[in-house]
C-alpha cells in the first residue's frame, strides 16, 4: 500500500511553547488528509479535515486558532498545536485519502507536553 | 450520523482459542466503507481490511475472517487459534460521504492473548 510519513515521531515541549507536526504522502497525491487525535486508552477522534488549497474543516469543540493546518501541496499537510499545554498531550495520527477511496494512516507522533 | 459500536471492551482468550470481535454500525449512506485496525502497543495502526457497502461477501485471509451482515449492520472480525502476537486493540471503523470519507472508529477492544 501507499506509505504516509510523519513527522517527528515523538516531541516533547514545554508548556506555552508551539510545535508543528508534518504529514506527508510519499507516493500518491491527496487532496484531503484528516488529522486525528487519540488520548491514552482512548479511540481515535477527527479533528479536522485539510483539503489542498483551502481552508481545513474542524469537528466541534476542536479550536481552529489553537490546532492551525495547512494543506499547501498534494503531499504535504502540517499541524500546528499554538501554545501548547499539558492536557493537548496527546497521540496524533494523520490520515491521506487516494482518488480512489482509500486511506492510509501515519505512524503517528506522541506529543507530551511538560 | 453515523455510529460505531465495539461493545466488548476486553476480551482475554487463551493461546489458540478463536475469538470473535464484534461491530455494529449506523449510517444514513447507502455507500460505505468499514474497516478493521489492529493497535500494537507501540500504536502505530495496522490496516487490516476495508469492505465498501455493495460487496457482502465474507473474507478469509489466513487466520482472520470477517463476516459482513448488512442485514444486522454488523461487521464482525475472527481470529482463529490465536496467537500472543495476535494482543492489541483492534478498531473498527466506518467511513461515508456524510463524514467527508473521514474514518468514524468505535471504542476499540483489547485483546488479550496469553499463552
Amino acid at each position: 500500500g501507499a506509505v504516509v510519513s510523519q513527522h517527528p515521531s515523538r516531541v516533547i515541549c514545554k508548556s506555552g511553547t508551539s510545535v508543528k507536526i508534518e504529514c506527508r504522502s510519499l507516493d500518491f497525491q491527496a487532496t484531503t488528509m484528516f488529522w486525528y487525535r487519540q488520548f491514552p486508552k482512548q479511540s481515535l477522534m477527527l479533528m479536522a479535515t485539510s483539503n489542498e488549497g483551502s481552508k481545513a474543516t474542524y469537528e466541534q469543540g476542536v479550536e481552529k486558532d489553537k490546532f492551525l493546518i495547512n494543506h499547501a501541496s498534494l503531499t504535504l499537510s502540517t499541524l500546528t498545536v499554538t501554545s501548547a499545554h499539558p492536557e493537548d498531550s496527546s497521540f496524533y495520527i494523520c490520515s491521506a485519502r487516494t482518488g480512489m477511496n482509500e486511506q492510509f494512516f501515519g505512524p503517528g507522533t506522541r506529543l507530551t507536553v511538560l | 450520523a453515523q455510529k460505531v459500536t465495539q461493545a466488548q471492551t476486553e476480551i482475554s482468550v487463551v493461546e489458540k482459542e478463536d475469538v470473535t470481535l464484534d461491530c455494529v454500525y449506523e449510517t444514513r449512506d447507502t455507500t460505505y466503507y468499514l474497516f478493521w485496525y489492529k493497535q500494537p502497543p507501540s500504536g502505530e495502526l495496522v490496516f487490516l481490511i476495508r469492505r465498501n457497502s455493495f460487496d457482502e461477501q465474507n473474507e478469509i485471509s489466513g487466520r482472520y475472517s470477517w463476516n459482513f451482515q448488512k442485514s444486522t449492520s454488523s461487521f464482525n472480525f475472527t481470529i482463529t487459534a490465536s496467537q500472543v502476537v495476535d494482543s492489541a486493540v483492534y478498531f473498527c471503523a466506518l467511513s461515508d460521504r456524510d463524514s467527508g470519507y473521514a474514518l468514524n472508529f468505535g471504542k476499540g477492544t483489547s485483546l488479550l492473548v496469553t499463552p
